[in-house]
């Protein structure tokens, strides 16, 4: 499939387990992002990378480990999943900007339940 | 730092209301402003952007201008439809700024009713 996807779209996991979000684009952009969508906070960055093996913390990276080893994949990982973890996360991709252009591109999101 | 504020929501409308959702920010330069939008279940989607003063951005009804001597960039739409329920998100980046990210204001719920 053409664009940006998330899987899994639901996932439902116990304190202390360890879970993968995975992320894939298709179109080859250099950047792409994590963020955790919880109400009244808005969207915030965790990680992001600007192109394959290269990635940078964001606003709110702890608990979070994340990897870059193909410029299509961007899976987050958290070692040892916490209650405060349970939210919506959403990846985001974009291209090396081209006159001022840095629209972002969104997957369609991950609920995770931490229980 | 970098932030943006929006008004509280959730915003109810009747359809064909006249919609305002307040945007301001504050920011150590001078950034590009983006409204995003999301719909139920769905990730976020551009809705408009302006990257410079007095820059008017639209798209699908929606107008937002960006006013750098009061630092907003409010949204609005003549004639609100159910179509248009959703979430909306103001953000800023700084393209001086080394990181270039996308910060967010915390969004807006509106509902239109038929």
């Amino acid at each position: 499939d053409a664009g940006i996807t998330q899987s899994p779209r639901y996932k439902i996991t116990e304190t202390g387990r360890q879970v993968t979000l995975m992320c894939h684009q298709t179109w080859s952009h250099s950047y792409m992002f994590w963020y955790r969508q919880d109400l009244g906070h808005g969207l915030r960055l965790i990680y992001y990378s600007a192109a394959a093996d290269i990635t940078d913390k964001g606003e709110v990276p702890d608990g979070y480990v994340v990897s870059r080893s193909k410029t299509e994949n961007f899976p987050l990982t958290l070692e040892s999943a916490t209650r405060s973890q349970t939210s919506v996360y959403f990846c985001a991709s974009r291209g090396a900007p081209a006159g001022g252009d840095y629209e972002q591109y969104f997957g369609p999101g991950t609920r995770l339940t931490v229980t | 730092g970098n932030s943006v504020t929006q008004m509280e929501g959730p915003v109810t409308l009747s359809e064909e209301a006249f919609l305002t959702i307040n945007c301001t920010y504050t920011a150590t330069g001078y950034p590009s402003l983006f409204w995003y939008v999301q719909y139920p279940g769905e990730g976020l989607q551009l809705l408009l952007k302006a990257t410079k003063a007095d820059d008017k951005g639209s798209n699908k009804g929606f107008e937002a201008t960006y006013r750098k001597e009061t630092t907003s960039f409010h949204l609005e739409k003549g004639s609100v439809q159910v179509s248009d329920s959703a979430v909306y998100f103001c953000a800023l980046i700084l393209i001086s700024g080394s990181a270039r990210q996308l910060t967010f204001g915390s969004g807006t719920q509106l509902t239109v009713l038929p």
